[in-house]
C-alpha cells in the first residue's frame, strides 16, 4: 500500500532553517510528483511547491521563492523541504502528498493529490 | 494570481444536505478539487475534476461547477462528515491555489 512517512516534529528559532523528509513506499518513487503542503494554526492549506523526482526539477510557489529548497535521493525514495530564515508564521504542520503530473509545451503540471503524508509539525519560537 | 474563496463555517443537522461552495475566476478555466481533512489528520481527496468521485468516497458526496462557483454537496450529512473542506485549483504556472477552507458542523 502507498506510504508517505514523515520525519518528527521540529522546533527551531526564528532565522533558523529546518529539513523535513517524506519516505516513499508501495510505489514507484520516480513515478508521480511530490507536493509540499503547509497548514498553519487556525489557517487553511498553502501549497509550497512540487519536485518531480525523475529529473529533480521543481516548481515553487512565489510566496517561497528563496526561502525553499525541495530536493529528492531517489536511491532511497525520499523527498526533501528545507525552508531557511524561519519566522514564528512559519509555525505549521507540513504535508508531503504525490500527484500525477504531466508535460506539456514546455511546462509542467501536476492537478491533485491522491495520497498524503500524516504532517509533521514544525514549530518556530524563541 | 487567483483566489478562491469559501465560507468559514457550515452547519446542518445529521440527514440534511450540506453544500458547501467555492468561488473564483480561475473556475471556469481550470478543474477544481475537494479535500476533507479531520482534525490530526491529513488531507483526503473527496472530489477529483469538478464532480468525480475517487474510489472509496461515499456516494453522498457530489460535486458540481457552473460558471465561477463550485461546489460540494453531501445528502444526508453524518457526524462522521465533520471536518474542514478546501477547495483547490491550478493556475496557469502550475502553481496550486486553495480556498480559505470551510468547518463543516452537523449536529
Amino acid at each position: 500500500q502507498v506510504q508517505l512517512v514523515q520525519s518528527g516534529a521540529e522546533v527551531k528559532k526564528p532565522g533558523a532553517s529546518v529539513k523535513v523528509s517524506c519516505k516513499a513506499s508501495g510505489y514507484t518513487f520516480t513515478d508521480y510528483y511530490m507536493h509540499w503542503v503547509r497548514r498553519a494554526p487556525g489557517q487553511g492549506l498553502e501549497w509550497m511547491g512540487w519536485i518531480i523526482p525523475n529529473s529533480g526539477d521543481t516548481n515553487y510557489g512565489q510566496k517561497f521563492q528563496g526561502r525553499v529548497t525541495m530536493t529528492r535521493d531517489t536511491s532511497i525514495f525520499t523527498a526533501y523541504m528545507e525552508l531557511s530564515s524561519l519566522r514564528s508564521d512559519d509555525t505549521a504542520v507540513y504535508y508531503c502528498a504525490r500527484g500525477r503530473g504531466y508535460c506539456s509545451g514546455g511546462s509542467c503540471y501536476s492537478l491533485t493529490a491522491d495520497y498524503w503524508g500524516h504532517g509533521t509539525l514544525v514549530t518556530v519560537s524563541s | 494570481s487567483y483566489e478562491l474563496t469559501q465560507p468559514p463555517s457550515v452547519s446542518v443537522s445529521p440527514g440534511q444536505t450540506a453544500r458547501i461552495t467555492c468561488s473564483g475566476d480561475i473556475l471556469p478555466k481550470q478543474y477544481a478539487y475537494w479535500y476533507q481533512q479531520k482534525p490530526g489528520q491529513a488531507p483526503v481527496l473527496v472530489i477529483n475534476k469538478d464532480s468525480e468521485r475517487p474510489s472509496g468516497i461515499p456516494e453522498r458526496f457530489y460535486g458540481s461547477s457552473s460558471g465561477t462557483t463550485l461546489t460540494l454537496s453531501i445528502s444526508g450529512a453524518q457526524p462522521e462528515d465533520e471536518a474542514d473542506y478546501h477547495c483547490q485549483s491550478v493556475e496557469s504556472s502550475g502553481s496550486w491555489v486553495f480556498g480559505g477552507g470551510t468547518k463543516l458542523t452537523v449536529l
